[in-house]
């Protein structure tokens, strides 16, 4: 089984700032990692995922994320935040052995950007 | 390319009434998997579907119950609707080799 751990519920930051929002993971197997975000009454869009290769991804918006094997982490980060970021975040898992599992997700983290 | 659709986008229900949710996913995708999105317990996994086989079942009870058709497309049912059912129902299709992609939901109000 795999758990997801989001350490902030909620990030306040002031708009053109940076910003993290922090992922750990626990799994037996390996996984493959998403970070989808979802604005209000809205599903859940795709930032970016980490499948294989490098460990620095690369999303939309101008996200990215770092998977880190050893410390079971997938931060994602922003150099500069606009106050269309202003949404909730979710990390997810789901291993590695080809489907059926689904995703297994964090309880979510609120960016607040403040002008 | 059209996306994930789900229909319909908003449902009220009365409790003991059973629900009807559908899904289409996109074209070539194979996987169709459903979550349960509360404020309390956030995103859940219900259940995925793959060729018109179920593969995989979340911790929900037996009211909670789906199915795939020959298209791909999903529906999944709620029999005997109880307050606590009230939620996102958020429905994802898949190429099994890449990401998730998720429809727009129903949001359910049982009342």
């Amino acid at each position: 089984a795999q758990s997801v751990t989001q350490l902030d519920s909620q990030v306040p930051v002031f708009e053109e700032a940076p910003v993290e929002l922090r992922c750990n993971y626990s799994s037996s197997v390996s996984v493959y990692l998403f970070w989808y975000v979802q604005y209000p009454n809205q599903g859940l869009q795709l930032l970016l995922k980490y499948l294989s290769g490098s460990t620095l991804v690369k999303g939309i918006n101008g996200f990215e994320a770092e998977f880190n094997k050893s410390q079971t982490s997938f931060h994602l980060r922003k150099p500069s935040v606009h106050i269309s970021d202003t949404a909730e975040y979710f990390c997810a898992v789901t291993p590695l052995r080809g489907g059926a599992d689904g995703l297994t997700f964090g309880k979510g983290t609120h960016l607040i950007i403040q002008p | 390319k059209a996306g994930v659709t789900q229909t319909p986008r908003y449902l009220i229900k009365t409790r003991g009434q059973q629900v009807t949710l559908s899904c289409s996913p996109i074209s070539g995708h194979r996987s169709v998997s459903w979550y349960q999105q509360t404020p309390g317990q956030g995103l859940q996994f219900l259940f995925e579907y793959f060729s018109e086989t179920q593969r995989n079942k979340g911790n929900f009870p037996g009211r909670f119950s789906g199915r795939q058709f020959s298209n791909s497309r999903s529906e999944m049912n709620v029999s005997t609707l109880e307050l606590g059912d009230s939620a996102l129902y958020l429905c994802a299709s898949s190429p099994l080799t890449d990401g998730y992609t998720f429809g727009s939901g129903t949001r359910l109000t049982v009342v």
